[in-house]
């Protein structure tokens, strides 16, 4: 168990609609981390907050939205979902900034149908 | 920018085999360097890190080392287990000695036998 917990673990859902994956990091962790895990694209950074601010952004679609609130959990939501958008995506914390080490959360299946 | 290349699965074993997963890198910089695995079902794992050249990272019997001169970070393992079946990432990350924005492998998935 790495201390960071994503909820939820499963979530289907039709194209067109918005979800939002919640991300609490391990405690004592300011940095969080998204990541998407698909078949066709493999596993892409996505973003990352560090104490409420965005710290760096990678290959997030401009449909896909995240933020960090005051008590350091994060969430990731994503709208207008289309099929490819089916993937594991996961969250990471790390204690700083500059994490020299990043713990992952075991994931968030999103399927889109 | 910044890409890693490893060798395609599945690799299958038998127990007691030694283990090498190929994984190359292009990077501008000195990144760092890492190895994540994925067992069934969870989520991704730190199985070891080198942060500079030269640098061997090691972990419950797995060791890689930092090769700048040929831009790699092969796994290995001695003698592989059944319960080391899982998929490995091979990772570097943007800023030497972070783990911030990780570039990832596709993965190798390695499957050991009795």
């Amino acid at each position: 168990d790495s201390g960071v917990t994503q909820t939820p673990k499963h979530l289907i859902t039709a194209t067109g609609q918005r979800v939002t994956l919640r991300c609490s990091p391990r405690s004592g962790d300011l940095s969080v981390y998204w990541y998407q895990q698909s078949l066709d694209q493999g596993l892409q950074f996505l973003i990352h907050y560090y104490n409420g601010e965005e710290r760096a952004k990678g290959n997030i679609l401009e449909r896909f939205s995240a933020q960090q609130f005051p008590d350091l959990h994060s969430e990731l939501n994503l709208s207008s979902l289309e099929l490819g958008d089916s993937a594991l995506y996961f969250c990471a914390s790390s204690v700083g900034h500059e994490g020299n080490t990043i713990y992952f959360g075991e994931g968030s299946w999103l399927t889109v149908v | 920018g910044n890409s890693v290349t490893q060798m395609e699965g599945p690799v299958t074993l038998s127990e007691e085999a030694f283990l090498t997963i190929n994984c190359t890198y292009t990077a501008t910089g000195y990144p760092s360097l890492f190895w994540y695995v994925q067992y069934p079902g969870e989520g991704l794992q730190l199985l070891l890190k080198a942060t500079k050249a030269d640098d061997k990272g090691s972990n419950k019997g797995f060791e890689a080392t930092y090769r700048k001169e040929t831009t790699s970070f092969h796994l290995e393992k001695g003698s592989v287990q059944v319960s080391d079946s899982a998929v490995y990432f091979c990772a570097l990350s943007d800023r030497a000695g972070t783990a911030s924005k990780l570039t990832f492998g596709t993965g190798t998935r390695l499957q050991v036998t009795l």
